[in-house]
């Protein structure tokens, strides 16, 4: 079946622009994740979201970044007016259930450059 | 707040070999997710194997198992046979069991190569 996609898979974005990230988690997984990769780190939590509710927000590390799930699938991840530090691999993941040790299916990843 | 270290940045074996790599982590919690993941090059990140802190049993996969040692806080992962898919980033990942905190904390990672 069809993995957790998203897109887009590259951005570069000038600093002070908007972006948006878009996540498609597996059909019927109830748990999302974001995360952000810096080059050559491991991954660090953004948020967390249990269908459509955002559970967990505490690694958001500003008010620039957004994140939303309105309808309990897919979900964008916003940032507002980028920064350079902003620029690292965005990972999406999704779970069948909710809860915590629950293996957690990664998408590819969108690699955002900011300029 | 809690913390994963991997003390090996990189690590290189021949295919076939059996290889280990370590993982410490520090916390207060008594109960708590323990998991591998694997990150091949240009790949997706996959789950390797997990282990849950109440569990005493180590945890096994195949050719890969854990060395969980609650009390020393160590949670090293054992390759056996080794083969050349094998090569990727590891990484370490520790999640605490509570009511609000969904938040997955990552070590930065070991990177392995299998050599033919």
């Amino acid at each position: 079946g069809a993995g957790v996609s998203q897109s887009p898979r590259y951005k570069v974005a000038k600093r002070g622009q908007d972006v948006a990230l878009r996540c498609d988690p597996i059909s019927g997984h109830v748990s999302l994740f974001w995360y952000q990769q810096a080059l050559g780190q491991g991954p660090e939590f953004l948020t967390y979201f249990q269908n459509e509710a955002q559970l967990d927000k505490s690694g958001l590390p500003s008010d620039r970044f957004f994140a939303e799930r309105p309808e309990g699938s897919v979900s964008t991840l916003k940032i507002q007016r980028t920064q350079q530090e902003d620029s690292a691999v965005y990972l999406c993941a999704s779970s069948l259930v909710s809860g915590r040790g629950y293996e957690q299916y990664f998408g590819p990843g969108t690699r955002l450059t900011v300029t | 707040a809690q913390t994963v270290t991997q003390s090996q940045p990189e690590m290189s074996v021949q295919e076939a070999e059996t290889v280990t790599l370590s993982c410490t982590y520090d916390t207060s919690e008594n109960n708590y997710y323990l998991f591998w993941y694997k990150q091949p090059p240009s790949r997706q990140m996959i789950l390797v194997i997990r282990q849950e802190a109440y569990k005493q049993q180590n945890a096994t996969e195949n050719r890969f198992s854990v060395n969980f040692q609650k009390a020393a806080k160590s949670f090293s992962l054992k390759i056996s046979d080794s083969q050349l898919g094998d090569t990727a980033m590891y990484f370490c990942a520790f999640m605490k069991n509570s009511d609000s905190n969904y938040q997955l904390i990552w070590g930065a990672g070991t990177k392995l190569i299998i050599k033919p």
